[in-house]
């Protein structure tokens, strides 16, 4: 079956502009994870939902950084009027379970985010 | 929070030679290890996992150990083969946030 998918692969927005990066989970997968990497290093958590509900958010870095998931599937990452330390890959991963520890979380391929 | 930290940065083996890329974390109650592997413009795929109540996994070429008391975790891969070049990451986590390593790139040398 398919598997994580995420649109755009590679977006390009000049500083201050908003941007909507969007991801599909694999189907069937009630646990949706969103995650920062930079140039180098691991991915970063930035929020959890369980269904439709942001279970956590803890990750968001401020408030200029939300998400929504409001069927249970798709989910939307929006930045408002991005700095240019926004840069980076975005990875949207999704598990079976429901977020429990242990559930083994299939990422998506990214996508890769240049501020100018 | 958790903390991973993950050595070496980067390793150059022999083709057919074993590779062993080493983790320590910091919560305690984090009870779930994956390994992933990131190859060049793509997603972290997982490539194995283990759970706490377990010291060891196998998976043909791959085995991870774990050793809950000292906080270490480890990846070995044996016969190494150049498809084997890639970024591995390795992850802790106590809930269902994961927090990774910052990875090693692991070098095939043909």
């Amino acid at each position: 079956g398919a598997g994580v998918s995420q649109t755009p692969s590679n977006k390009v927005t000049e500083k201050g502009k908003y941007v909507e990066l969007r991801c599909d989970p694999i189907s069937g997968h009630t646990a949706l994870y969103w995650y920062r990497q930079s140039l180098g290093q691991g991915p970063e958590f930035l929020i959890y939902f369980q269904g439709t509900g942001a279970a956590d958010d803890s990750g968001l870095p401020n408030d200029r950084f939300f998400a929504v998931r409001p069927e249970g599937s798709v989910s939307t990452l929006k930045i408002q009027r991005t700095e240019r330390g926004d840069s980076a890959v975005y990875l949207c991963a999704s598990s079976l379970n429901q977020g429990l520890a242990g559930g083994e979380q299939f990422f998506g391929p990214g996508t890769r985010l240049t501020v100018l | 929070g958790e903390n991973v930290e993950q050595h070496p940065s980067t390793l150059s083996v022999q083709e057919g030679d074993s590779a062993v890329i080493k983790c320590t974390y910091s919560d305690s109650a984090s009870n779930y290890f994956p390994w992933y592997k990131q190859e060049l413009g793509k997603g972290p795929q997982l490539i194995i996992d283990i759970r706490s109540n377990v010291g060891e996994k196998k998976d043909q070429r791959i085995a991870v150990t774990l050793n809950k008391t000292a906080k270490h975790f480890s990846l070995h891969i044996t016969e190494t083969q150049p498809e084997d070049s890639a970024v591995y990451f390795c992850a802790a986590c106590p809930d269902y946030k994961l927090s990774f390593g910052a990875g090693t790139t692991v070098t095939v040398r043909a």
